[in-house]
């Protein structure tokens, strides 16, 4: 049981450029969620999918886009990266969104933009 | 507008003694608040829970308390261990309904540094 994984690990990328960061989880679980934590800032959602098929904008979704590509995955996809974007990002994934909703965390994926 | 709030960037303590979180929110429909640890480089792991129909959650070393008509929840770690020198996220979970529902809100985090 890998729980929620997480490509790549790290990345640099500069201003312009595209990429697209990977998540999957064997857990079964029905929601996934992008965040990213910023100093200061703790984790705010960017997108979530409280289930297959469906997907929502959080709290910081501009200069971004997602994919729930089946039930295990939930791609996050800057189409043009901006030094604002220099983050760490975090996918998450829980088994409803509902109740306590308590979400299981990939390891990140530290981004750079030059 | 941030709707969960944690003040105090930062919290040192001795080993064995208590350390004491605190988390402030500001909407009603929060319905669950949860405690989060994060070790560098890793994501962050859940560690308790509590609904906002109870005021207390023991979990081993680790109780959470909710005062509703304050808003506000804590989290105690007793006795501190400096395997616990981690940043501890508080979160909340809105109920059916409000904009909140099926989401988590975090607060910014605390740094909590236990010595030996």
């Amino acid at each position: 049981n890998a729980g929620v994984t997480q490509t790549p690990k790290f990345q640099v990328l500069k201003t312009g450029q595209s990429m697209t960061l990977q998540c999957a989880q064997d857990m079964n679980h029905n929601s996934m969620y992008w965040y990213r934590q910023d100093p200061g800032m703790g984790l705010r959602l960017i997108y979530y999918s409280a289930s297959e098929g469906t997907t929502d904008k959080g709290e910081v979704p501009n200069g971004y886009n997602v994919s729930r590509l089946n039930k295990r995955e939930f791609s996050l996809r800057l189409e043009s990266a901006a030094p604002s974007q220099t983050s760490v990002y975090f996918c998450a994934s829980s088994e409803s969104g509902w109740g306590a909703n308590e979400q299981f965390f990939g390891p990140g994926t530290r981004l750079t933009v030059l | 507008d941030q709707q969960v709030k944690q003040n105090s960037p930062s919290l040192s303590v001795q080993e064995g003694r208590i350390s004491i979180l605190n988390c402030d929110y500001t909407n009603s429909m929060f319905d669950y608040f949860l405690w989060y640890k994060k070790y560098p480089a890793e994501g962050p792991t859940f560690l308790i829970s509590i609904s906002s129909i109870k005021d207390k959650n023991e979990d081993g070393r680790f109780t959470v308390f909710l005062n509703k008509s304050a808003k506000h929840l804590s989290l105690h770690i007793v006795p501190s261990q400096p395997g616990d020198s981690a940043v501890y996220f508080c979160a909340a979970s809105g109920r059916a309904g409000g904009t909140s529902y099926g989401k988590l809100t975090f607060g910014q985090g605390t740094i909590l540094t236990v010595h030996p």
